[in-house]
């Protein structure tokens, strides 16, 4: 059975600090790999999709390896902002279909 | 060009009712997948539409249940309500095609209480 498990599940930085966020998974056959960023009250935002045959990806300042063998990614994100402030979650599939299978989440704090 | 839309935002209900759940895919995509968020599971996968069929499903007891419409909006209902149901609900929709390719937009979820 696959489990995600992220780490740490709390941060608080300054403002302007570089941060990496961590994601592992028990099972390395996973078809894809998905971070998102969940706000106070709403829903979940897709930041990033790697899929299983790729290392990385890459939007603005958020970078997204992936390293299949370890069973880890991690995501990166430059220069942070009080806006970056939520939750950030990864989650994998295991085959062509649409179930994600999610960690529980690092909440984020990017303190002015 | 109009985000998922999930109805009401907010219930509150009493242990052994029923409740349903709306969601509104964006337009022209086809899938529809729900799920659960609570404090102590996080998020959990519920089942998935397609094309008014379930094509995926969680392991989540019988209570739980979807439909799709023609129009892809989906429903699901939950019967003989518990305290632990009480969480928030997801729906997800994304285009037709490999996963792989498509993004899954999710809505801001509906915020179920059971008391």
């Amino acid at each position: 059975k696959q489990e995600v498990t992220q780490i740490p599940a709390a941060l608080s930085v300054p403002e302007g600090e570089n941060l990496v966020l961590n994601c592992s998974f028990t099972d390395s056959a996973i078809y894809n790999l998905q971070w998102f960023r969940q706000d106070p009250g709403k829903g979940l935002t897709s930041l990033l999709l790697i899929q299983s045959s790729q290392r990385e990806q890459t939007s603005g300042r958020l970078n997204a390896s992936l390293d299949k063998s370890s069973g880890r990614s991690t995501l990166y994100i430059a220069a942070s902002q009080p806006g970056d402030s939520a939750t950030y979650l990864c989650a994998v599939t295991m085959d062509s279909s649409y179930k994600l299978i999610f960690g529980s989440g690092t909440r984020l704090l990017v303190r002015p | 060009k109009a985000g998922v839309t999930q109805t009401p935002r907010y219930l509150i209900k009493t242990r052994g009712q029923q409740v349903t759940l709306s969601c509104s895919p964006i337009s022209g995509h086809r899938s529809v997948s729900w799920y659960q968020q609570t404090p102590g599971q996080g998020l959990q996968f519920l089942f998935e539409y397609f094309s008014e069929t379930q094509r995926n499903k969680g392991n989540f007891p019988g209570r739980f249940s979807g439909r799709q419409f023609s129009n892809s909006r989906s429903e699901m209902n939950v019967s003989t309500l518990e305290l632990g149901d009480s969480a928030l609900y997801l729906c997800a929709s994304s285009l037709e095609g490999f996963v792989a390719k498509n993004i899954q937009y999710f809505g801001a979820g509906t915020r179920l209480s059971v008391l």
